[in-house]
């Protein structure tokens, strides 16, 4: 069964730092790009990052750049996504997504990242 | 990136037909045929119907479909079901390598 697993999210204060982490499983996770998707409470879905097979393209949405770094480490199978200088509006459950050229499947089940003093 | 524009909210009683737009530029749904369905419940993860503009993964229901004129894209949900209700955004890849998602339509069956 092809599966994403998230891990990492957590409450952090705003300008704090925090890593998320995607097991893959299932499926040959090193001939796929990933990316990560946000949803902020009761808001729509918000594309954050994704990172090709290799990592050799990686790209990001205007309103994390320079802030988050996606990674990847093909032999642990395992996608990550590092947070620093944390606001507010980062608040929101990541999910990681298997890219399938234009498309998502499947995704994980989430994890909350809450940005709070 | 702005947002694809999705309705807010559309509803049919059960047996019917809808369908929700989402209207993007050229730079985006007119510019590309990766333009892809989700459905997502309360408290759930979404969930993948429709990809490549018109194309269901394995296990989708042929009750969905979609399809694309210019710059927006439509899903069509026949024969409207009690399970249908959920929101639905839809997707697309960007003339700057990045992803678009829509603002969400929620759908309500009566």
């Amino acid at each position: 069964e092809v599966q994403l697993v998230e891990s990492g999210g957590g409450l952090v204060k705003p300008g704090g730092s925090l890593r998320l982490s995607c097991a893959a499983s299932g499926f040959t996770f090193s001939s796929y790009s990933m990316n990560w998707v946000r949803q902020a409470p009761g808001k729509g879905l918000e594309w954050v990052s994704s990172i090709s097979s290799s990592s050799s393209y990686i790209y990001y949405a205007d309103s994390v750049k320079g802030r988050f770094t996606i990674s990847r480490d093909n032999a642990k199978n395992s996608l990550y996504l590092q947070m620093n200088s944390l606001r507010a509006e980062d608040t929101a459950v990541y999910y990681c997504a298997r890219d399938l050229g234009g498309s998502y499947l499947p995704w994980g089940q989430g994890t909350l990242v809450t940005v709070s003093s | 990136q702005s947002a694809l524009t999705q309705p807010a909210s559309v509803s049919g009683s059960p047996g019917q037909s809808i369908t929700i737009s989402c209207t993007g530029t050229s730079s985006d749904v007119g510019g590309y045929n990766y333009v892809s369905w989700y459905q997502q419940h309360p408290g759930k993860a979404p969930k993948l119907m429709i990809y490549d503009v018109s194309n269901r993964p394995s296990g989708v229901s042929n009750r969905f479909s979609g399809s694309k004129s210019g710059n927006t894209a439509s899903l069509t949900i026949s024969g409207l079901q009690a399970e249908d209700e959920a929101d639905y955004y839809c997707s697309s890849y960007t003339s700057s390598s990045s992803y678009v998602f829509g603002t969400g339509t929620k759908v309500t069956v009566l």
